[in-house]
């Protein structure tokens, strides 16, 4: 079963651009997560979206978006960009049911760097 | 506020021996735990979960102890080895739907 995959990998932007970042979770996988990582700042929630809905949010600004389609598939945006958006983005997907979102699965990340 | 805390960045160890890795928590609706391992340019890996009704939890060498009255848990690792060398974070959630809150992980060097 392939894993989670994520694009691209590495982007380069410069500040005042907008970007959008994709995610194609593990097949038969309905919850998607998003995190952002920065040095020494671990692991911070941005948002998780299940069955095309967003169920969770966490504490990001409104310049922070995102959206699930119909085959589980993700995307997340990032408007008017800043240079403390330089991170690593992880998505992460889990079958989200029952089972809530313990077992998640990470993807190998898109590395952001705002210019 | 963190509520997950590795208040160890960095850790060495010898190979063969023990590494403890250690991670404190204040939501004390927590009720599940987990241990991701990270190695650079990829994704974190789960490594082994703990469930609040247990105390402690044994996978091969990886071992995570809870002890819910301190709020605190850590992992252990027996005989660790190089290839242990990799950022582990610590992660808790109250079970079902709710995100996991990570900590800001533990740099943990395996020195031959």
């Amino acid at each position: 079963k392939a894993g989670v995959t994520q694009t691209p990998r590495y982007l380069i932007k410069t500040r005042g651009q907008q970007v959008t970042l994709s995610c194609s979770p593990i097949s038969g996988h309905r919850s998607v997560s998003w995190y952002q990582q920065t040095p020494g700042q671990g692991l911070q929630f941005l948002f998780e979206y299940f069955s095309e809905t967003q169920r969770n949010k966490g504490n990001f600004p409104g310049r922070f978006s995102g959206r699930q389609f119909s085959n589980s598939r993700s995307e997340m945006n990032v408007s008017t960009l800043e240079l403390g958006d330089s991170a690593l983005y992880l998505c992460a997907s889990s079958l989200g049911g029952g089972q809530g979102l313990s077992e998640q699965f990470f993807g190998p990340g898109t590395r952001l760097t705002v210019l | 506020d963190q509520q997950v805390k590795q208040n160890s960045p960095s850790l060495s160890v010898q190979e063969g021996r023990i590494s403890i890795l250690n991670c404190d928590y204040t939501n004390s609706m927590f009720d599940y735990f987990l241990w991701y391992k990270k190695y650079p340019a990829e994704g974190p890996t789960f490594l082994i979960s703990i469930s609040s009704i247990k105390d402690k939890n044994e996978d091969g060498r990886f071992t995570v102890f809870l002890n819910k009255s301190a709020k605190h848990l850590s992992l252990h690792i027996v005989p660790s080895q190089p290839g242990d060398s990799a950022v582990y974070f610590c992660a808790a959630h109250h079970s079902g739907n709710t995100p996991l809150v990570f900590g800001k992980g533990t740099r943990l060097s395996v020195i031959a």
